[in-house]
């Protein structure tokens, strides 16, 4: 069955200090990968997708995600957090079209990340 | 380019209920993706509408429907409303058909069940 596992439901970092947000899929073909996030009261803001070539790719705000196959995992980083960055973080995989699946996205349950001044 | 909106932002209607929200996609987008938020299941795809016909459905009971214009505006409908169906509804639109394009999302609809 298809599903995305973020381990961490709450993660809390400095100002400044780095950050790694986890995620795990479960897919039978390579799949098309999101991060999106949410401000509270929100809707979602795309920050970074991979879909086939380069398996490190930036996003906006300073992020990236590297997607490795071997461990079905995309995991986010961003080298140093603002406070600004504190919202629920959530990864997503998108059902490919050669599957007939339509345009459903499947969610992790979200991270949130508070931001220590 | 104007992103998705969604109408109302705001809804409070009580048990027995029905109740329609409205989804304006980015222009040139064709395909409309609906989407349930609550703290206990979180985010769950509801359905998916492009060139006017539904392309994919979640598991959701019959309650919850949906349609799409051929202006690509799409509306969803929960009839016989429960106090499970409060929740913030999300829109999300995108240029094709299909998981394998990004989707964008509007604000959401926030309803509350009494």
């Amino acid at each position: 069955a298809q599903s995305v596992t973020q381990p961490d439901i709450h993660i809390t970092v400095s100002e400044g200090a780095s950050l790694e947000l986890r995620c795990n899929y479960s897919y039978g073909a390579t799949p098309y990968l999101f991060w999106y996030v949410q401000s509270p009261g929100q809707g979602l803001q795309l920050l970074l997708k991979y879909f086939s070539g380069d398996t490190l790719v930036q996003g906006i705000k300073g992020f990236e995600a590297e997607f490795k196959r071997s461990q079905s995992s995309f995991n986010l980083r961003k080298p140093s957090v603002h406070w600004s960055d504190a919202a629920e973080y959530f990864c997503a995989v998108g059902a490919r079209v050669i599957y007939n699946q339509g345009g459903k996205l499947i969610f992790g349950q979200g991270t949130e990340l508070s931001v220590k001044p | 380019k104007a992103g998705v909106t969604q109408t109302p932002r705001y809804l409070i209607k009580t048990r027995g209920q029905q109740v329609t929200l409205s989804c304006s996609p980015i222009s040139g987008h064709r395909s409309v993706s609906w989407y349930q938020q609550t703290p206990g299941q979180g985010l769950q795809f509801l359905f998916e509408y492009f060139s006017e016909t539904q392309r994919n459905k979640g598991n959701f009971p019959g309650r919850f429907s949906g349609r799409q214009f051929s202006n690509s505006r799409s509306e969803m409908n929960v009839s016989t409303l429960e106090l499970g169906d409060s929740a913030l509804y999300l829109c999300a639109s995108s240029p094709t058909a299909g998981g394998s394009d990004t989707q964008y999302f509007g604000p959401g609809t926030r309803l509350t069940v009494l």
